[in-house]
């Protein structure tokens, strides 16, 4: 059984403030790690997929890096506003075309 | 934008009847899932489908649950037999992930599955 895990599970900020949180996987049988969107009542949009040890990617505000080595990739809002409140899933994918979503970390910015 | 859609948006069903949940995936997509989340629990992996095949299942994915492309736009999956804890809402997904290069998935809006 895969354990992928996010931490923390909720965080409330300020709009304006920063903040990241993690999310970590095997370091085997590494095939590439997705970062989602979902928005309460929506369904998952993607953000990211990530396929190198030493990835970075950018959209916007939002950035994420990974480590397949040890395993983890964090994902960064910069001055978070409040229509980036949702929860923001990560999925590792082994080489087999299997997706293991972790829980998710909820973004609550308020205004 | 091309989507995946997903049909019904709810479906409510006596415990023991069979369902069937269908998907569009977009359409020169090659990979196909399918997701289930209980209410309150995490997003589950169910199986993945590509080449008109099943190419990966979770335990989940028993004999109840089947999955077929019955023509070049549909993916469905079937559950046999439906108990009270399938309720959950099913999550389609589709991705143009090839060998070598992994792409994002590209998710429907779900189906509501409420087992009476």
């Amino acid at each position: 059984i895969l354990n992928v895990e996010q931490s923390p599970q909720s965080l409330h900020v300020q709009e304006g403030d920063s903040t990241n949180f993690t999310c970590s996987f095997p370091s085997s049988n590494f095939y590439a790690l997705h970062w989602y969107r979902w928005e309460t009542a929506k369904s998952p949009e993607a953000l990211f997929v990530m396929t190198l040890n030493g990835d970075e990617k950018k959209k916007g505000r939002i950035s994420a890096t990974l480590n397949t080595k040890e395993g983890y990739s964090y994902l960064y809002i910069k001055g978070s506003q409040p229509e980036d409140s949702a929860t923001y899933l990560c999925a590792f994918d082994t080489n087999a075309g299997k997706s293991t979503f972790g829980d998710g970390t909820t973004l609550t910015v308020k205004p | 934008e091309p989507e995946v859609t997903q049909t019904p948006s709810h479906q409510v069903t006596q415990m023991g009847q069979e369902v069937i949940l269908r998907c569009v995936p977009i359409s020169n997509h090659l990979y196909f899932y399918w997701y289930r989340q209980i209410l309150g629990q995490k997003v589950e992996f169910l199986v993945s489908f590509y080449n008109n095949e099943i190419s990966e299942k979770s335990e989940i994915f028993d004999d109840q649950f089947s999955v077929e492309r019955p023509d070049g736009s549909n993916f469905t999956l079937k559950i046999r037999s439906t108990k009270l804890e399938d309720s959950a809402m099913y999550f389609c997904a589709s991705s143009g992930r090839a060998t070598g290069v992994s792409q994002p998935q590209h998710f429907g809006d779900g189906t509501r599955l409420s087992i009476l």
